[in-house]
């Protein structure tokens, strides 16, 4: 499968300082990445689709303002927690879409994911 | 109703038994349909994906698709103890590229 990677893993910081993670697609272009939060013990929650040379799509209840999302490139997706809490504290998980002759056939790759803990 | 539902799980199998994973759509227009694997603490890996009717099969795992009753299944055969995870089912439906997840299966393998 495809490579996605992610950095930080992990990270560690006090309230209301900014956390920048990066996710980029490592063996192929990816034009959309997508960026989820995931809770202990549930699902993956889809926070925003992050499209190369535009601006990103916020789903429902997350706050663009909070959450930045930057896609300068076709392998690199940034997103910043501003003035993070400690109820940002959570699993965030980027992937990269691949896609491939046919449209309906792309594929979603995801990073490893980073470990947010705001004290 | 949830637009991709799973089965509630969790599911315990032992060890070279067949298990079996269930999952439902809502979006009769979802063209792309996914499992996942996802290990305690890390993130989804991609196990298969299926587009048509009919069955997938990849190794120990078959993937099996019926559009008119808007089910999409997997098997896996011969279970070990190192497929205990939790198996996301995620569905493409008509919002371009977007998947939605259902609320995932936990699995678990006993020798």
């Amino acid at each position: 499968g495809a490579v996605v990677s992610q950095h930080p893993s992990r990270v560690i910081c006090k309230s209301g300082t900014s956390v920048k993670i990066e996710c980029r697609s490592l063996d192929f272009q990816a034009t959309t990445m997508f960026w989820y939060r995931q809770f202990p013990k549930q699902s993956l929650m889809l926070m925003a689709t992050s499209n190369e040379g535009s601006k990103a799509t916020y789903e429902q209840g997350v706050e663009k303002d909070k959450f930045l999302i930057n896609h300068a490139s076709l392998t690199l997706s940034t997103l910043t927690v501003t003035s993070a809490h400690p109820e940002d504290s959570s699993f965030y998980i980027c992937s990269a879409r691949r896609t491939s002759g046919n449209s309906f056939q792309e594929t979603q790759y995801f990073g490893p994911g980073t470990r947010l803990l705001v004290l | 109703q949830k637009e991709v539902e799973q089965n509630s799980g969790p599911l315990s199998v032992p060890e070279g038994a067949i298990a079996s994973l269930n999952c439902t759509y809502s979006d009769r227009g979802s063209q792309s349909f996914f499992w996942y694997r996802q290990y305690s603490g890390k993130s989804p890996e991609l196990i298969m994906s299926i587009y048509s009717n009919g069955d997938k099969e990849d190794g120990r795992f078959t993937a099996q698709l019926n559009k008119a009753s808007q089910y999409v299944s997997l098997l896996i055969r011969d279970s070990q103890p190192s497929d205990s995870a939790t198996y996301l089912c995620a569905v493409r439906g008509t919002s371009y590229g977007k998947l939605t997840f259902g609320q995932g299966t936990i699995l678990t393998v006993h020798p």
